[in-house]
This record gives C-alpha cells, sequence and structure tokens, in this order.
C-alpha cells in the first residue's frame, strides 16, 4: 500500500491506542487532506476523521488525529468493544496520483 | 438518507470485462464527486477513479489504462467498467458519494458493496 499503518493493535477497555500512518512529502507531508475510516467486518468503511483532526457530526470525541511531518496517527480514548474494527487512513496525493489508502490496522479490544 | 446500490455480475472470465452500476437514491446525483473504490480478499482498500455530475473524471494511475467511469443523471446512476481482468481485480467493489468538507470531498457515503470474482 502507498500508506504504511501497522498491521495490528490492541488496547484494553478504557485505554488508549495509537494508530499511525506513514506516507511521503508527497501525500500526507504535503496535504492536509488525511482522513480516517473505520470498518466493522462485513461492512462498508466509515468515515471517522477528515482534515487531520476533524470529525463529521455523530463521531464520538474519543477518536482523534494528528499529523507530523509525513506521519498521521489515530488515537482511540477510552478503548470501547465497539471500536474492535480496522481502521484505515488516507490521503490526498496530488492531481496525478489521487487518493492513497493505508494497508489497514485490526484493532483489538482485549 | 444517501443510499447507494452496486449491481452487476458476480463473476467475470478472465480477460473480459468488469461492469458495475452504483443506483443513488435519497439525493441528487448533480453535484458532488462519485468513486469507486475497491476492497481485495483479507486486503485494504484500493481507490478507483471518481467522476464529476459533469462528466469530469479521474482514475487511479495504476488502473487507468482499463478503467471507465460513467455517470448518468437522467437514471442517476453511475458505473465503473474495468476490461481486461485478471484474478488480481477479484475484490469487493464500493460505490462511493463524496462529502465535501473544506474544500475536498472524503468518501463519506458508501454502498455496502459487491464481490466480484474474476475466474473461469
Amino acid at each position: 500500500s502507498a500508506l504504511t499503518q501497522p498491521p495490528s493493535a490492541s488496547g484494553s477497555p478504557a485505554q488508549s491506542v495509537t494508530i499511525s500512518c506513514t506516507g511521503t512529502s508527497s501525500d500526507v507531508g504535503a496535504y492536509k487532506y488525511v482522513s480516517w475510516y473505520q470498518q466493522h467486518p462485513g461492512k462498508a468503511p466509515k468515515l471517522i476523521i477528515y482534515e487531520v483532526d476533524k470529525r463529521p457530526s455523530g463521531v464520538p470525541d474519543r477518536f482523534s488525529g494528528s499529523k507530523s511531518g509525513n506521519r498521521a496517527s489515530l488515537t482511540v480514548s477510552g478503548l470501547q468493544a465497539e471500536d474492535e474494527a480496522d481502521y484505515y487512513c488516507s490521503s490526498y496525493a496530488g492531481s496525478d496520483n489521487g487518493v492513497f489508502f493505508g494497508g489497514g490496522t485490526k484493532l483489538t479490544v482485549l | 438518507q444517501v443510499q447507494l446500490q452496486e449491481s452487476g455480475p458476480g463473476l467475470v472470465k478472465p480477460s473480459g470485462t468488469l461492469s458495475l452500476t452504483c443506483a443513488v437514491s435519497g439525493d441528487s446525483i448533480s453535484s458532488n464527486w462519485w468513486s469507486w473504490v475497491r476492497q481485495s480478499p483479507g486486503q485494504g482498500l484500493e481507490w478507483i477513479g471518481e467522476i464529476y455530475h459533469s462528466g469530469s473524471a479521474n482514475y487511479n494511475p495504476s488502473l487507468e489504462s482499463r478503467v471507465t467511469i460513467s455517470i448518468d443523471e437522467s437514471k442517476k446512476h453511475f458505473s465503473l467498467n474495468l476490461k481486461s481482468v485478471t484474478a488480481a481485480d477479484t475484490a469487493v467493489y464500493f460505490c462511493t458519494r463524496g462529502v465535501e468538507y473544506g474544500g475536498y470531498d472524503y468518501f463519506g457515503y458508501w454502498g455496502q458493496g459487491t464481490l466480484v470474482t474474476v475466474s473461469s
């Protein structure tokens, strides 16, 4: 995948976990159009973070995003069982390349 | 409430053409960007391309030579054609509608996805 994510992450209920997403100076590092998607098994992805650190209406504030250089991060605080899912980062990569996704991180709530 | 529904053959022969349609309901198709995203079994997401209601389209460079996305405003649907398919094109194909924040469209609405298998 164009963006690199760890394949797995885990945490106990009420704990916090951070998932990283590493790109390059041509995608994550170049644009503020970084987003995160949550996907439960057998379901379509759901937008949970846009423009690096903003949440769409209805997304709990337990989800937060940040970016530093070519690396973006998603933090899930106060882990709940329902947060167990796959998480994908995405970044605009310019008019020549369009949109990149990360390979996804499977979050397990222990 | 925006609803998107993919339809098309679930099985395509190698070297054939994969054709899918996304029906849009609960919303006008005359605004926003409309995209196709796919997910190979057990794998991550891959952006295929997008189209605006005007017909302007952008494609993933790795697929551009084989992909065409079209839109039919009168029928409220948009379509994906992917030619010369191989087993590597086996995937769940999602159609999406962009949601604009800060001047950029994110994949805000998704269809349920449809599995297309390439096999003889």
